[in-house]
């Protein structure tokens, strides 16, 4: 298996534009996550997926912020007008549903929003 | 969520054993102790995970705390390539991992 697939690994915009992340888990994985990285706020869970479900968005930090799971092989997230600090690396990472089970992380969209 | 406590950094010469320590004293009879590590511009990777007894790959050993308040990823011997942030995580009911700001381990040569 490729392990989780996102794109784009760069991203560079400006302020007010729309902004899709992609991202592709590994195969068979029930459960899907977002998660966002910066130097201020660590790693912070955003969202996360349980058969293509959402289940907790309330790391979600605002109405900007939307996720989308349309099938089992693909997620997405979307910021809506993008702001500066926005600017981040965001994560996508996906494992099998079970309490214990290991997370596997893709390696990350870093996002610049001018 | 239940919490844990790290050093935020620790240095360890190359070849040697190097001892991460990780508290979390509120742990509940269900979580999972999960160690992570990010090195320098990928994402995190799992290390080794454990509920109570002592766990051991190919990577390092975990060693868990008979109270489960504490526990101690050991690397056996440190290489240069294992310079990185460890991220200690309680797995509170499956997936909702907050992580803390880990111990940044410096190897030195």
């Amino acid at each position: 298996d490729a392990g989780v697939i996102q794109s784009p690994r760069h991203e560079v915009t400006e302020m007010g534009q729309e902004v899709t992340l992609r991202c592709k888990p590994i195969s068979g994985h029930d459960y899907l996550f977002w998660y966002r990285q910066t130097m201020m706020r660590g790693l912070e869970l955003l969202i996360y997926f349980n058969n293509n479900v959402p289940i907790d968005d309330s790391g979600m930090p605002e109405d900007r912020f939307s996720a989308k799971m349309p099938n089992a092989s693909f997620s997405t997230l979307k910021i809506q007008p993008s702001e500066p600090r926005d600017s981040a690396v965001y994560f996508c990472a996906s494992s099998f549903a079970s309490t214990g089970e290991t997370q596997y992380f893709g390696p990350g969209t870093r996002l610049l929003v001018l | 969520d239940a919490k844990t406590t790290q050093p935020n950094s620790m240095e360890s010469n190359e070849e040697e054993p190097v001892h991460l320590p990780c508290n979390h004293s509120t742990i509940s009879g269900t979580d999972y102790i999960h160690w992570y590590r990010q090195l320098p511009s990928q994402g995190p990777e799992y290390v080794i995970h454990g509920l109570t007894s002592n766990v051991n790959n190919r990577m390092a050993s975990l060693a868990i705390a008979e109270d489960r308040k504490s526990s101690t990823l050991i690397l056996h011997r440190a290489t240069l390539r294992d310079a990185a942030v460890y991220y200690c995580i309680l797995d509170n009911y499956g997936q909702n991992f907050v992580f803390g700001p880990g111990t940044r381990l410096s190897v030195l040569p």
